[in-house]
């Protein structure tokens, strides 16, 4: 098994472009989320998806769109970048959420930087 | 909403061990966990307690909860070089969602 996969691992975007954060897991899990990951402020987390065709937004999620059309894929939308998104990115995922079963899985993440 | 709150650094010699401390703010957490994250890498869940324990050992690890103080600690006995990284404190409350601390980076001197 690969785990969690995410692509790219380093983006410079500028302000106003958009772009496709991908997250990929081949472990055939339920949950995945995306966070964020800022000095100083730990994780953040963006948006969920519990199952396919299933979303929901978690702490941060402006800025930000996501979709679960299939259970392996879970890619992140930027529509409009700004420099307040220079960040970390982590996709994540487990069986089915928090419960003691249900360890998350981390990709290496995305360094995402937009002047 | 929930807060987690960790100290940001903690220095150590090689050898001796190492308190990481947490506090959380949400008293219907299920589980609190500790993750750990090296440099240029995503996190790994190193241990979890359920919230009607007071303590879990596993190998150099040891984790206290105090529910009432809502304080959590990692300790790490015989510190390691290769245990220099960042820990971060989560607790699970409602909703399938993970609340991280800010994370405590560890250095360990030799």
């Amino acid at each position: 098994n690969a785990g969690v996969t995410q692509t790219p691992k380093f983006q410079v975007l500028k302000t106003g472009q958009s772009m496709t954060l991908q997250c990929a897991q081949d472990m055939n899990h339920e949950y995945m989320s995306w966070y964020r990951q800022d000095p100083g402020m730990g994780l953040r987390l963006i948006h969920y998806s519990v199952g396919a065709g299933i979303t929901d937004q978690g702490e941060v999620p402006n800025g930000y769109n996501v979709s679960r059309s299939t259970t392996e894929d879970f890619p992140l939308r930027l529509l409009s970048a700004a420099p307040s998104q220079t960040s970390v990115y982590f996709c994540a995922s487990s069986l089915s959420g928090t419960g003691i079963t249900d360890t998350q899985y981390f990709g290496p993440g995305t360094r995402l930087t937009v002047l | 909403g929930e807060d987690v709150e960790q100290s940001l650094f903690l220095s150590v010699r090689e050898g001796d061990s190492s308190v990481i401390n947490c506090t959380y703010t949400d008293s219907s957490s299920t589980y609190l966990y500790w993750y750990k994250q090296e440099p240029g890498a995503g996190l790994q869940l190193l241990t979890y307690i359920f919230s009607n324990m007071d303590m879990k050992q596993d190998q150099r690890l040891t984790v206290l909860l105090n529910k009432k103080d809502k304080h959590l600690s990692l300790r790490i006995a015989d510190t390691q070089t290769g245990d220099s990284a960042i820990y971060f404190c989560a607790e699970s409350g409602s909703a399938r969602q993970l609340t991280f601390g800010s994370g405590t980076q560890l250095t360990v001197l030799p």
